[in-house]
């Protein structure tokens, strides 16, 4: 049962826009969230991390956590072609030494 | 600063043959390690982790091992490649505990042919 679920997409925006990355898990108990950019053949870069309800801004990122829903999303405003990679959505549920991965979104920042 | 190395970059291995892949990180002292893999196209599977010298925690049955000989080195293993084992595999770390994140090395691309 997978604990963390992501669309695969690919999701396409055009240069300039908004681009919303969503993220649902499964357990309650999970404490701390957090986005991983990858680009094609290259290994994941952490770019944000979320641990309470609400929003926090990086420069043209906004994690948003929802507990009470159970999901996560990343919005990456001014949406640049450079944008373009899959993006991993990871959780800490506590109690444990390790994150639980989705399979991640592809986005596709076009011209 | 903290820095993490992997290598190779790529591998090619005929089916039956060793592996050894090695992580080493730099700047930090008592890291937990990891090993996934990444299948084509598919999404990060957690192989192996650490938290300790000699303390390995496997989380999937299979063709493969780790050990963790030093404090900031960490090495998966092979005795006999399938085809199966191709994949890409990320070494990672963190420090201070799961809950702020890992980073991962630049992964080995291994191809067994």
């Amino acid at each position: 049962q997978k604990e963390v679920e992501q669309n695969s997409g690919p999701l396409s925006v055009p240069e300039g826009a908004i681009a919303s990355l969503n993220c649902t898990y499964s357990d309650r108990v999970s404490q701390s969230f957090f986005w991983y950019r990858q680009y094609s053949g290259k290994s994941p870069e952490l770019i944000m991390s979320i641990y309470s309800n609400g929003d926090k801004e990086d420069g043209r990122f906004t994690a948003q956590l929802n507990k009470a829903s159970q999901y996560v999303s990343l919005l990456i405003r001014d949406s640049q072609p450079s944008d373009s990679a899959t993006y991993l959505c990871a959780s800490y549920t506590g109690g444990g030494n390790k994150l639980t991965f989705g399979t991640g979104t592809q986005l596709k920042v076009e011209l | 600063s903290q820095t993490i190395h992997q290598w190779p970059a790529t591998l090619v291995q005929p089916v039956g043959s060793p592996l050894s892949l090695e992580c080493t990180v730099e700047g930090t002292s008592n890291p937990n390690l990891y090993w996934y893999r990444q299948a084509a196209g598919r999404g990060l599977q957690l192989l192996f982790y650490s938290v300790g010298i000699g303390q390995i925690s496997s989380e999937v049955p299979q063709n493969l091992s780790a050990s963790r000989p030093q404090d900031r080195q960490f090495i998966l293993s092979s005795k006999k490649l399938l085809l199966s084992d191709s994949g890409f595999y990320l070494c990672a770390w963190s420090v201070g505990g799961v809950m702020n994140g890992y980073t991962f090395g630049s992964g080995t691309r291994l191809t067994v042919v």
